[in-house]
Protein backbone atom coordinates (compact mmCIF):
# COMPACT_ATOMS: atom_id res chain seq x y z
CA UNK A 1 0.00 0.00 0.00
CA UNK A 2 1.62 3.31 -1.27
CA UNK A 3 1.91 5.81 1.73
CA UNK A 4 0.08 8.62 -0.11
CA UNK A 5 -2.62 7.38 -2.84
CA UNK A 6 -4.84 9.85 -5.58
CA UNK A 7 -6.71 9.30 -8.15
CA UNK A 8 -3.98 9.43 -11.37
CA UNK A 9 -7.41 10.80 -13.50
CA UNK A 10 -7.12 12.70 -15.86
CA UNK A 11 -10.24 14.42 -14.50
CA UNK A 12 -12.63 16.11 -16.82
CA UNK A 13 -14.79 19.16 -15.43
CA UNK A 14 -16.28 21.63 -17.42
CA UNK A 15 -15.36 25.68 -16.90
CA UNK A 16 -17.38 27.17 -14.27
CA UNK A 17 -17.91 23.78 -12.30
CA UNK A 18 -16.73 22.23 -9.01
CA UNK A 19 -13.50 20.08 -9.60
CA UNK A 20 -12.86 17.68 -6.36
CA UNK A 21 -9.78 15.66 -5.79
CA UNK A 22 -9.33 13.13 -3.02
CA UNK A 23 -6.02 12.29 -1.28
CA UNK A 24 -5.93 9.13 1.27
CA UNK A 25 -2.96 8.10 3.53
CA UNK A 26 -1.80 5.18 5.74
CA UNK A 27 -0.40 6.75 8.44
CA UNK A 28 -2.50 7.82 11.23
CA UNK A 29 0.98 9.84 13.32
CA UNK A 30 0.71 12.14 10.04
CA UNK A 31 0.08 15.85 10.58
CA UNK A 32 0.25 17.71 8.17
CA UNK A 33 -1.66 18.15 4.81
CA UNK A 34 -0.74 19.64 1.65
CA UNK A 35 -2.15 20.30 -1.67
CA UNK A 36 0.46 21.75 -4.74
CA UNK A 37 -0.62 22.43 -8.47
CA UNK A 38 2.06 21.50 -10.99
CA UNK A 39 2.13 22.66 -14.37
CA UNK A 40 3.90 20.37 -17.48
CA UNK A 41 7.41 21.41 -16.99
CA UNK A 42 7.16 23.39 -13.83
CA UNK A 43 7.84 22.96 -10.09
CA UNK A 44 5.21 22.19 -7.39
CA UNK A 45 3.83 25.67 -6.63
CA UNK A 46 1.59 25.20 -2.98
CA UNK A 47 -1.99 25.98 -3.26
CA UNK A 48 -3.35 24.89 0.22
CA UNK A 49 -2.64 23.61 4.01
CA UNK A 50 -4.21 22.38 6.23
CA UNK A 51 -3.51 20.96 9.69
CA UNK A 52 -7.11 19.86 11.90
CA UNK A 53 -10.52 18.57 10.91
CA UNK A 54 -12.61 20.40 8.55
CA UNK A 55 -12.58 22.75 5.88
CA UNK A 56 -10.02 25.27 5.16
CA UNK A 57 -11.20 28.13 2.40
CA UNK A 58 -8.68 30.24 0.35
CA UNK A 59 -10.76 32.09 -2.55
CA UNK A 60 -11.91 29.51 -4.90
CA UNK A 61 -9.77 26.60 -3.37
CA UNK A 62 -11.25 23.87 -0.14
CA UNK A 63 -9.35 21.97 1.77
CA UNK A 64 -10.82 19.03 3.96
CA UNK A 65 -9.00 17.00 6.33
CA UNK A 66 -10.68 13.97 7.97
CA UNK A 67 -8.06 12.16 10.28
CA UNK A 68 -10.34 9.47 11.55
CA UNK A 69 -10.99 8.32 7.23
CA UNK A 70 -7.35 9.24 6.27
CA UNK A 71 -8.96 11.43 4.01
CA UNK A 72 -8.08 14.88 2.71
CA UNK A 73 -9.70 16.49 -0.34
CA UNK A 74 -9.84 19.89 -2.36
CA UNK A 75 -12.48 21.61 -4.18
CA UNK A 76 -12.20 24.49 -6.35
CA UNK A 77 -14.79 26.28 -7.48
CA UNK A 78 -16.00 28.07 -10.13
CA UNK A 79 -13.15 26.08 -12.34
CA UNK A 80 -11.06 28.25 -14.55
CA UNK A 81 -8.96 26.89 -17.58
CA UNK A 82 -5.74 27.75 -16.03
CA UNK A 83 -6.79 25.28 -13.47
CA UNK A 84 -5.53 22.45 -15.74
CA UNK A 85 -2.78 21.15 -14.15
CA UNK A 86 -1.77 18.17 -11.93
CA UNK A 87 -2.70 18.54 -8.61
CA UNK A 88 -0.16 16.60 -6.28
CA UNK A 89 -1.09 15.72 -2.31
CA UNK A 90 1.46 15.74 0.48
CA UNK A 91 1.42 14.46 4.02
CA UNK A 92 3.87 15.86 6.57
CA UNK A 93 4.74 12.84 8.77
CA UNK A 94 6.65 14.44 11.70
CA UNK A 95 8.05 13.00 14.29
CA UNK A 96 11.48 14.50 15.07
CA UNK A 97 12.07 15.59 11.26
CA UNK A 98 9.60 16.67 8.64
CA UNK A 99 9.59 13.71 6.17
CA UNK A 100 7.34 14.87 3.65
CA UNK A 101 5.49 12.11 0.96
CA UNK A 102 3.82 13.29 -2.01
CA UNK A 103 0.90 11.04 -4.07
CA UNK A 104 1.17 10.62 -7.59
CA UNK A 105 -0.87 13.11 -8.66
CA UNK A 106 -4.13 13.80 -10.40
CA UNK A 107 -4.36 15.44 -13.80
CA UNK A 108 -7.14 17.91 -13.82
CA UNK A 109 -8.80 19.18 -17.16
CA UNK A 110 -10.98 22.10 -17.40
CA UNK A 111 -13.18 21.82 -20.34
CA UNK A 112 -14.46 25.29 -22.10
CA UNK B 1 16.59 36.29 -2.17
CA UNK B 2 16.62 33.53 -4.93
CA UNK B 3 14.77 30.60 -3.13
CA UNK B 4 16.12 27.43 -4.01
CA UNK B 5 18.80 27.06 -6.79
CA UNK B 6 19.72 23.84 -8.32
CA UNK B 7 22.29 23.37 -10.89
CA UNK B 8 22.36 21.71 -13.31
CA UNK B 9 19.05 22.08 -15.32
CA UNK B 10 19.67 19.41 -17.58
CA UNK B 11 22.26 16.99 -18.03
CA UNK B 12 22.90 13.72 -20.24
CA UNK B 13 25.11 10.85 -18.71
CA UNK B 14 26.55 7.72 -20.11
CA UNK B 15 25.89 4.71 -17.78
CA UNK B 16 27.85 4.01 -15.20
CA UNK B 17 29.09 7.95 -15.01
CA UNK B 18 28.94 9.60 -12.12
CA UNK B 19 27.29 13.03 -11.41
CA UNK B 20 26.43 15.61 -8.41
CA UNK B 21 23.42 16.99 -8.56
CA UNK B 22 23.77 20.87 -6.60
CA UNK B 23 21.02 22.52 -4.69
CA UNK B 24 21.16 25.49 -2.25
CA UNK B 25 18.92 27.71 -0.70
CA UNK B 26 19.17 30.90 0.97
CA UNK B 27 16.27 31.20 3.53
CA UNK B 28 17.91 29.88 6.25
CA UNK B 29 15.69 26.21 6.63
CA UNK B 30 16.87 24.22 8.60
CA UNK B 31 15.33 21.14 6.27
CA UNK B 32 16.24 20.16 2.71
CA UNK B 33 14.88 17.12 0.13
CA UNK B 34 15.75 15.50 -3.00
CA UNK B 35 12.58 14.21 -4.80
CA UNK B 36 12.91 12.36 -8.40
CA UNK B 37 9.44 13.01 -10.56
CA UNK B 38 9.06 10.19 -13.46
CA UNK B 39 6.00 10.47 -15.63
CA UNK B 40 2.78 9.46 -13.93
CA UNK B 41 4.40 9.08 -10.33
CA UNK B 42 4.50 12.12 -8.57
CA UNK B 43 7.52 13.12 -6.53
CA UNK B 44 9.27 10.42 -4.47
CA UNK B 45 11.64 11.34 -1.68
CA UNK B 46 15.20 10.00 -2.30
CA UNK B 47 16.87 11.46 0.67
CA UNK B 48 15.96 14.35 2.95
CA UNK B 49 18.61 15.83 5.65
CA UNK B 50 16.27 17.49 8.66
CA UNK B 51 19.13 19.60 9.53
CA UNK B 52 23.03 20.77 8.85
CA UNK B 53 24.70 17.11 9.79
CA UNK B 54 22.41 14.28 9.68
CA UNK B 55 20.80 12.79 6.33
CA UNK B 56 17.87 10.12 5.90
CA UNK B 57 16.64 7.59 3.81
CA UNK B 58 13.83 8.58 1.66
CA UNK B 59 11.45 6.16 -0.41
CA UNK B 60 13.62 5.42 -3.13
CA UNK B 61 17.50 5.91 -1.86
CA UNK B 62 18.98 3.03 -3.91
CA UNK B 63 21.86 4.35 -6.40
CA UNK B 64 22.33 8.11 -4.56
CA UNK B 65 24.25 9.60 -2.30
CA UNK B 66 23.83 12.94 -0.37
CA UNK B 67 26.05 15.39 1.57
CA UNK B 68 24.59 18.32 3.61
CA UNK B 69 27.39 19.96 3.31
CA UNK B 70 26.54 23.13 5.58
CA UNK B 71 22.85 24.83 5.94
CA UNK B 72 22.57 26.28 2.84
CA UNK B 73 23.88 23.54 0.60
CA UNK B 74 22.35 19.80 -0.13
CA UNK B 75 23.69 18.12 -2.87
CA UNK B 76 23.16 14.21 -4.70
CA UNK B 77 25.53 12.32 -5.96
CA UNK B 78 25.13 9.37 -8.84
CA UNK B 79 28.05 7.06 -8.58
CA UNK B 80 27.32 5.02 -11.18
CA UNK B 81 24.19 6.27 -13.35
CA UNK B 82 21.82 3.77 -14.82
CA UNK B 83 19.18 4.70 -17.31
CA UNK B 84 16.79 3.84 -14.44
CA UNK B 85 17.67 7.34 -13.00
CA UNK B 86 16.87 8.99 -16.19
CA UNK B 87 14.40 11.36 -14.29
CA UNK B 88 13.46 14.40 -13.33
CA UNK B 89 15.12 15.85 -9.98
CA UNK B 90 13.83 18.75 -7.71
CA UNK B 91 15.29 19.85 -4.45
CA UNK B 92 13.28 21.49 -1.95
CA UNK B 93 13.32 23.15 1.72
CA UNK B 94 11.34 23.70 4.67
CA UNK B 95 11.93 25.70 7.90
CA UNK B 96 11.53 22.63 9.47
CA UNK B 97 10.44 24.60 12.88
CA UNK B 98 8.25 21.96 15.25
CA UNK B 99 6.16 24.85 15.84
CA UNK B 100 5.92 26.23 12.84
CA UNK B 101 3.07 25.36 10.17
CA UNK B 102 6.00 24.87 7.27
CA UNK B 103 6.22 25.29 3.49
CA UNK B 104 7.84 23.13 1.19
CA UNK B 105 9.41 25.57 -1.34
CA UNK B 106 11.07 23.52 -4.80
CA UNK B 107 13.85 23.97 -7.09
CA UNK B 108 13.51 24.55 -10.43
CA UNK B 109 14.21 21.08 -10.92
CA UNK B 110 17.29 19.09 -13.17
CA UNK B 111 16.28 17.33 -15.85
CA UNK B 112 18.88 14.51 -16.26
CA UNK B 113 18.81 11.63 -19.24
CA UNK B 114 21.14 8.59 -18.78
CA UNK B 115 21.70 6.92 -21.70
Amino acid sequence: QKEVEQNSGPLSVPEGAIASLNCTYSDRGSQSFFWYRQYSGKSPELIMSIYSNGDKEDGRFTAQLNKASQYVSLLIRDSQPSDSATYLCAVNRYSSASKIIFGSGTRLSIRP
Amino acid sequence: NAGVTQTPKFQVLKTGQSMTLQCAQDMNHNSMYWYRQDPGMGLRLIYYSASEGTTDKGEVPNGYNVSRLNKREFSLRLESAAPSQTSVYFCASIKGDIESTDTQYFGPGTRLTVL
